[in-house]
């Protein structure tokens, strides 16, 4: 089946450390990529996204993901996380062919960043 | 911009009840909307999709007689749990989407539902 797999439940960060969140997807055919960040209270936000071309896509807030076909991975990247960034994570993926461009969703990470 | 409106953003009710969760986008038009179903510690999913004007096309397991979706416009769509019972008890996540299928879904903040 197809499937979006977060590897991580739970991370727990200093400030300034640096930050990356895996993202698998189970699919061989075209896919579009996003991640969304969910603050504490608020609704789900587009930090980034992928479409086609250069497989490093860089976001809001200093984030950035890339795209490794081969790996079939799409993994965000924070070089220096502030406290700020505490929040939940999604990874989704719209697989290609699918009816409406439906997103499938990840389990999501949360993202603690200690003062 | 893109700004998706949901309401109520609670709703503590007997079973039984029939409850409507609106969904609408302020400030764009959304031709495909989205219903999501959250359970704690778990990730969205989808229950179905609509398109203006259109029937919902349901996910796998997601009964339609049971969650009725109306898009009657392109900035409202509502959902509808009908005749609610306490395994109903969820969080319910509405998108929206304008144009092509792979623009970003844009979200709404959430229906706690609690049946009781």
């Amino acid at each position: 089946a197809q499937s979006v797999s977060q590897h991580n439940h739970h991370v727990i960060l200093s400030e300034a450390a640096s930050l990356e969140l895996g993202c698998n997807y189970s699919y061989g055919g075209t896919v579009n990529l996003f991640w969304y960040v969910q603050y504490p209270g608020q609704h789900l936000q587009l930090l980034l996204k992928y479409f086609s071309g250069d497989p490093l896509v860089k976001g809001i807030k200093g984030f950035e993901a890339e795209f490794i076909k081969s790996k079939f991975s799409f993994n965000l990247r924070k070089p220096s996380v502030q406290w700020s960034d505490t929040a939940e994570y999604f990874c989704a993926v719209i697989m290609g062919g699918t009816s409406y461009g439906k997103l499938t969703f990840g389990q999501g990470t949360i993202l603690t960043v200690h003062p | 911009g893109a700004v998706v409106s949901q309401h109520p953003s609670r709703v503590i009710c007997k079973s039984g009840t029939s409850v409507k969760i609106e969904c609408r986008s302020l400030d764009f038009q959304a031709t495909t909307m989205f219903w999501y179903r959250q359970f704690p510690k778990q990730s969205l999913m989808l229950m179905a999709t609509s398109n203006e004007g259109s029937k919902a096309t349901y996910e796998q397991g997601v009964e339609k007689d049971k969650f009725l979706i109306n898009h009657a416009s392109l900035t409202l769509s509502t959902l509808t749990v009908t005749s609610a019972h306490p395994e109903d008890s969820s969080f319910y996540i509405c998108s929206a989407r304008a144009g092509a299928s792979n623009q970003p879904q844009h979200f709404g903040d959430g229906t706690r539902l609690s049946i009781l």
